[in-house]
């Protein structure tokens, strides 16, 4: 049963526009979210985080929007840039004191030029 | 050096064979993890160790038996596996004391003949 779902395999977006990722999940006790970037042949890189007591969280380019209502959380890339292309995951992580972090299956967006 | 490196980067082994996967964490970190990532699947928490002990083992079976010297290194010994444990395995480190970001190596690309 997965607790962190990307539904949406993959992006396309014109370089310049908005692109937006999409995350839902399903335990209310997930206390951090975060997202990562992953080119091929590369490990995972740290993007953006929010904490669950947050709705939003901006870093130059990137957002992060929170609802816990909805148990969603989107990643705003804006303006896209043909640099971005890459496979982005989604994870929380399950709070109580863990370290564990949970995982979406992950979502290629393509930038196009 | 810097960040997280693993080795090797490929490794094409029998189901009769014995293995190791070594990772090795250049930040300064207390944290660190082993992550499974097989096609179309997300990324999945393996073990997890802070300050050289073992704090998670998330139901991994007996064929993967993971080792951790010292907070710098991190090692997975292969032995007897199955075609099915074929993947990416991913090394990780993080500071620890929830502190939520998790840096990763690149991985190493396992196939199990």
């Amino acid at each position: 049963d997965q607790q962190v779902k990307q539904n949406s395999p993959s992006l396309s977006v014109q370089e310049g526009r908005i692109s937006i990722l999409n995350c839902d999940y399903t335990n209310s006790m997930f206390d951090y979210f975060l997202w990562y970037k992953k080119y091929p042949a590369e490990g995972p890189t740290f993007l953006i985080s929010i904490s669950s007591i947050k709705d939003k969280n901006e870093d130059g380019r990137f957002t992060v929007f929170l609802n816990k209502s909805a148990k969603h959380l989107s990643l705003h890339i804006v303006p896209s840039q043909p640099g971005d292309s890459a496979v982005y995951f989604c994870a929380a992580r399950v709070g109580g004191g863990s370290e564990k972090l949970v995982f979406g299956k992950g979502m290629k967006l393509t930038v196009n030029p | 050096e810097t960040g997280v490196t693993q080795t090797p980067r490929h490794l094409v082994m029998g189901m009769t064979n014995k293995k190791s996967l070594k990772c090795e964490q250049h930040l300064g970190h207390n944290a660190m993890y082993w992550y499974k990532q097989s096609a179309k699947k997300p990324l999945e928490l393996m073990f997890v160790y802070n300050f050289k002990e073992q704090t998670e083992n998330n139901s991994v079976p007996s064929r993967f038996s993971p080792e951790c010297p010292n907070s710098s290194h991190l090692f997975l010994h292969l032995h007897t596996l199955q075609p099915e444990d074929s993947a990416l395995y991913l090394c990780a480190s993080s500071q620890g004391g929830l502190v939520e970001e998790q840096f990763f190596g690149p991985g190493t690309r396992l196939t199990v003949l």
